[in-house]
C-alpha cells in the first residue's frame, strides 16, 4: 500500500527563519511527487510537481527538492503570509494520488 | 479566468436526509474528481471522472453517488446511507490522468445537524 508521512505535524518560525519540511513516501512506480498549500477553509493551492529524483524546483521563498525516498519543502526567509498548511501527494498507479495529513506552517511576525 | 466553483460553501444536512454539492469547472479539464477532508487524515478519493457519463468509484465511495452529464460538471450526492458525512469535501479537475497535479475548488462543509 502506497503512503506518504509529512513531519512535522506542525512548525511555528520566527519571520526569517529558513527551515524545512519533510515528506517521506513509499508509492510503488511513482510518476509525480506534489506539494500544495492549504490555507483554513480553503481548496488546496498547486506549489510544484516532481518527477524524478534529484530534480528541483523553486518558487518566490519556497524550493522543493526529491529524492528516491523523500522530499523536501524549503523555505527560505519566511515571512508571516507563508503561514498555511503544506500537502505532499504521490502519484503511483492511473489516478491513485496518495496524500500526506500535512504539516502546519505558522509563521510569527 | 479559469477555476473550479464548488457551491454552496456551507451545507447542514439533517439525519435522513440526501443532500448534493456543486462543482463546475471552466478550465475545459477531461477529468474531475471528488475528495474528502477530515481532521488528521489525507484527502481520501470518494470518486473520479474521466469522460462525460463515466465515473469510478474510489476509496471510500459507499454512501455517495455521482454523475458526469457535461464536461464541466460533477456534482456529488451524500446519501442517507452514508453514516458520518461530517466533512470537507473537495472538487478537484485535471489535465489526463492527474501526473501534472490537481486544481482544486474551495470546498463545501458539510455538517449534520
Amino acid at each position: 500500500e502506497d503512503q506518504v508521512t509529512q513531519s512535522p505535524e506542525a512548525l511555528r518560525l520566527q519571520e526569517g527563519e529558513s527551515s524545512s519540511l519533510n515528506c517521506s513516501y513509499t508509492v510503488s512506480g511513482l510518476r509525480g511527487l506534489f506539494w500544495y498549500r492549504q490555507d483554513p477553509g480553503k481548496g488546496p493551492e498547486f506549489l510544484f510537481t516532481l518527477y524524478s529524483a534529484g530534480e528541483e524546483k523553486e518558487k518566490e521563498r519556497l524550493k522543493a527538492t526529491l529524492t528516491k525516498k523523500e522530499s523536501f519543502l524549503h523555505i527560505t526567509a519566511p515571512k508571516p503570509e507563508d503561514s498555511a498548511t503544506y500537502l505532499c501527494a504521490g502519484a503511483g498507479g492511473y489516478q491513485k494520488v496518495t496524500f500526506g495529513i500535512g504539516t502546519k506552517l505558522q509563521v510569527i511576525p | 479566468d479559469g477555476g473550479i466553483t464548488q457551491s454552496p460553501k456551507y451545507l447542514f444536512r439533517k439525519e435522513g436526509q440526501n443532500v448534493t454539492l456543486s462543482c463546475e469547472q471552466n478550465l475545459n479539464h477531461d477529468a474531475m474528481y471528488w475528495y474528502r477532508q477530515d481532521p488528521g487524515q489525507g484527502l481520501r478519493l470518494i470518486y473520479y471522472s474521466q469522460i462525460v457519463n463515466d465515473f469510478q468509484k474510489g476509496d471510500i465511495a459507499e454512501g455517495y453517488s455521482v454523475s458526469r452529464e457535461k464536461k464541466e460538471s460533477f456534482p456529488l450526492t451524500v446519501t442517507s446511507a452514508q453514516k458520518n458525512p461530517t466533512a470537507f469535501y473537495l472538487c478537484a479537475s485535471s489535465i489526463g490522468g492527474g501526473d501534472y497535479g490537481y486544481t482544486f475548488g474551495s470546498g463545501t462543509r458539510l455538517t449534520v445537524v
